[in-house]
């Protein structure tokens, strides 16, 4: 399961405040996605990002930003304007595309208080 | 819009027999149908995948079948094991820049 983490594991936060998740892969990926996944829902892509200092918003990406400075690193802030941040957030990495297999990391459980 | 449906959202098999989970796309150009098994507390991971250029595959007890005219692509696990007890989740490749639109999730329990 190495190659992509996520850190925390559980993050809680306050109403107002923005909360950054944390996201590195060692596999040499160019391409890297943030998903949110809900009970009882499919994953749903935040923003994604296929090359260095670029990426691309998803289906829900509002209330969200990121960035692509490094290759290994997609960082993903939640921001206040988030109405319903509380989820499981999910990580991923690419060699190529979207039709390439997807590598997850283990999540992070946001929850706000 | 751009969606995918998967049926049933729980599925409850005797050990040993079969099991077959079914999705639906909206996209007649998706090209990419993975499916990826999800144990609970764990991170998904892809189980097999189908090219809109075949028609089924094969991987040991684990199968996949494709048919582009209906717009559905189906798992199919034979000889079910108390380890294939998992979360499964089907995606399809869709839009201008072909990213995975998920199902929902079928909830697969292997009775002893």
């Amino acid at each position: 399961d190495g190659g992509i983490t996520q850190s925390p594991k559980y993050l809680f936060r306050k109403e107002g405040q923005n909360v950054t998740l944390s996201c590195e892969q060692n596999l040499n990926h160019d391409a890297m996605y943030w998903y949110r996944q809900d009970p009882g829902q499919g994953l749903r892509l935040i923003y994604y990002s296929q090359i260095v200092n670029d990426f691309q918003k998803g289906d829900i990406a509002e209330g969200y930003s990121v960035s692509r400075e490094k290759k290994e690193s997609f960082p993903l802030t939640v921001t206040s304007a988030q109405k319903n941040p509380t989820a499981f957030y999910l990580c991923a990495s690419t060699s190529g595309g979207s039709t390439d297999t997807q590598y997850f990391g283990p999540g992070t459980r946001l929850t706000v208080l | 819009g751009e969606n995918v449906e998967q049926h049933p959202s729980t599925l409850s098999v005797q050990e040993g027999d079969s099991a077959v989970i079914k999705c639906t796309y909206s996209d007649s150009a998706s090209n990419y149908f993975p499916w990826y098994k999800q144990e609970l507390g764990k991170r998904p991971q892809l189980i097999i995948d189908i090219r809109s250029n075949v028609g089924e595959k094969k991987d040991q007890r684990i199968a996949v079948t494709l048919n582009k005219t209906a717009k559905h692509f189906s798992l199919h696990i034979t000889e079910t094991q108390p380890e294939d007890s998992a979360v499964y989740f089907c995606a399809a490749s869709m839009g201008s820049n072909y990213q995975l639109i998920w199902g929902a999730g079928t909830k697969l329990i292997i009775k002893p």
